[in-house]
């Protein structure tokens, strides 16, 4: 069992267009990150949130961790053809020290 | 030179071969990772370094050896490989960050392995 579920796995939009990726689990998480990768690099991470409730804003990137801290969303409003690549959000537990869990990913590509 | 470096960044070996990944970081973190990426499949770590002593092991087979010499580099020695132990295998380092103490992570390119 995936301890965490990214949703929708792929996802194929216009250029302009909004999209929402989910991150969903029954776990706790003290923080969650998302990360971005692109073909044949490391991922790059975006962003941090760690308080229940929170919302952070990066351009036109939204992401916000659930109130009980077991998900996480990232929209992105009037997507462009440079945000395609893989969405990774990773979760960190109080008992896992320096350890991430990641999810599996959602691969989004933006057709001009 | 900063960030996350990884060499090579694209391997092919035989199965009776032997070769090492190196990984070394100019972030003066000190934790560094070893992670696999397979198509279709979650990232999976396979080894994490703590001011280079070795804190968790993932049952990762032991033809996968680990080393970390210090601080700024780790490297995977790698033998007897099997054709399923291609993949992209990442580096990463991190350090605690925030009163939280979260560890976010920052990733070399990778390594393209591939077991012939």
């Amino acid at each position: 069992t995936q301890l965490l579920e990214q949703s929708p796995q792929f996802l194929s939009i216009q250029e302009g267009e909004n999209l929402t990726v989910y991150c969903n689990s029954s776990s706790v998480f003290s923080s969650l990150q998302w990360y971005r990768q692109e073909p044949g690099e490391g991922p790059v991470l975006l962003v941090t949130v760690v308080t229940g409730g929170e919302v952070k804003k990066l351009k036109r990137l939204t992401f916000q961790f659930g109130d009980a801290r077991k998900d996480s969303s990232l929209h992105i409003t009037a997507a462009q053809p440079g945000d395609t690549g893989l969405y990774l959000c990773a979760g960190e537990q109080e008992t896992s020290g320096s350890r991430l869990t990641f999810g599996e990913g959602t691969q989004l590509t933006v057709n001009p | 030179e900063t960030g996350v470096t990884q060499t090579p960044r694209h391997l092919v070996m035989g199965m009776t071969n032997k070769k090492s990944l190196k990984c070394e970081q100019h972030l003066g973190h000190n934790a560094m990772y070893w992670y696999k990426q397979s198509a279709k499949k979650p990232l999976e770590l396979m080894f994490v370094y703590n001011f280079k002593e070795q804190t968790e092991n993932n049952s990762v087979p032991s033809r996968f050896s680990p080393e970390c010499p210090n601080s700024s580099h780790l490297f995977l020695h790698l033998h007897t490989l099997q054709p399923e132990d291609s993949a992209l295998y990442l580096c990463a380092s991190s350090h605690p960050v925030g009163g939280a103490g979260t560890y976010e992570q920052y990733f070399g390119p990778g390594t393209r392995l591939t077991v012939t």
